[in-house]
């Protein structure tokens, strides 16, 4: 089955620095890959998604690139504000179509 | 537009005790999927539902869990005869048709998840 591996499990900025979070996925078949935030106690929130006919894509702080030869995305945020802290997941989906398999997650600390 | 709807959002239960688990999906979806969360892991995929159907439940296990999504009401995870390592966050999301193919998976909204702890 798919697998999709996230780095690194934990991230600790300084507020207006930049934050990048990598995944990689092995199923080539794999052509939407979302990025959700959970803050605590929380459901995941979509924040952005990207398909694999783009390569990259922003949304005022945030960007996703992707690389389908080398089968690996990225989340960027720029300019981290405490509130950004959070658990962030990387997602691709499967070979079914729907089911999206999620890494392990990336917990963002902004400091202040 | 009220979102997914979850509830319960705790469940606390004893081994050999029955969990069911509720999903309301947002209005004008009609596809579920639920998802199991363990302590510091991903969302597992679990299993996708249409109305009175289950299209995938390949990610369910075999025995003890089973789910539906009646004509009318909310979609309804099961867990009979729960043991410990059935603690976990089960989340709900909906989503307004199918994507497959060459369009990409469909964009999934997620409920708050109901937190099942089992003594």
């Amino acid at each position: 089955g798919e697998n999709v591996e996230q780095h690194p499990s934990t991230l600790s900025v300084q507020e207006g620095d930049s934050a990048v979070i990598k995944c990689t996925y092995s199923d080539s078949a794999s052509n939407y890959f979302p990025w959700y935030k959970q803050e605590l106690g929380k459901g995941p929130q979509l924040i952005i998604d990207i398909r694999s006919n783009v390569g990259e894509k922003k949304d005022q702080r945030i960007a996703v690139t992707l690389n389908k030869t080398a089968k690996h995305f990225s989340l960027h945020i720029t300019e981290t504000q405490p509130e950004d802290s959070a658990v962030y997941f990387c997602a691709a989906s499967s070979n079914s179509g729907y089911a999206l398999n999620f890494g392990k997650g990336t917990s963002l600390l902004v400091t202040p | 537009n009220a979102g997914v709807m979850q509830n319960p959002r705790h469940l606390v239960r004893r081994r050999g005790q029955e969990a069911r688990l509720r999903c309301s999906p947002m209005k004008g979806h009609s596809h579920v999927y639920w998802y199991r969360q363990l302590p510091e892991e991903g969302l597992k995929f679990m299993v996708y539902l249409q109305k009175e159907n289950i299209i995938d439940e390949s990610g369910m296990p075999k025995e003890r869990f089973s789910a539906e999504f009646p004509k009318e009401g909310p979609s309804i995870l099961r867990i009979q005869q729960v043991v410990r390592g059935d603690s976990a966050a089960y989340f709900c999301a909906s989503s307004p048709n199918q994507g497959r193919g060459a369009s990409g998976a469909n964009v999934l909204t997620f409920g708050a998840g109901s937190r099942l702890t089992v003594l």
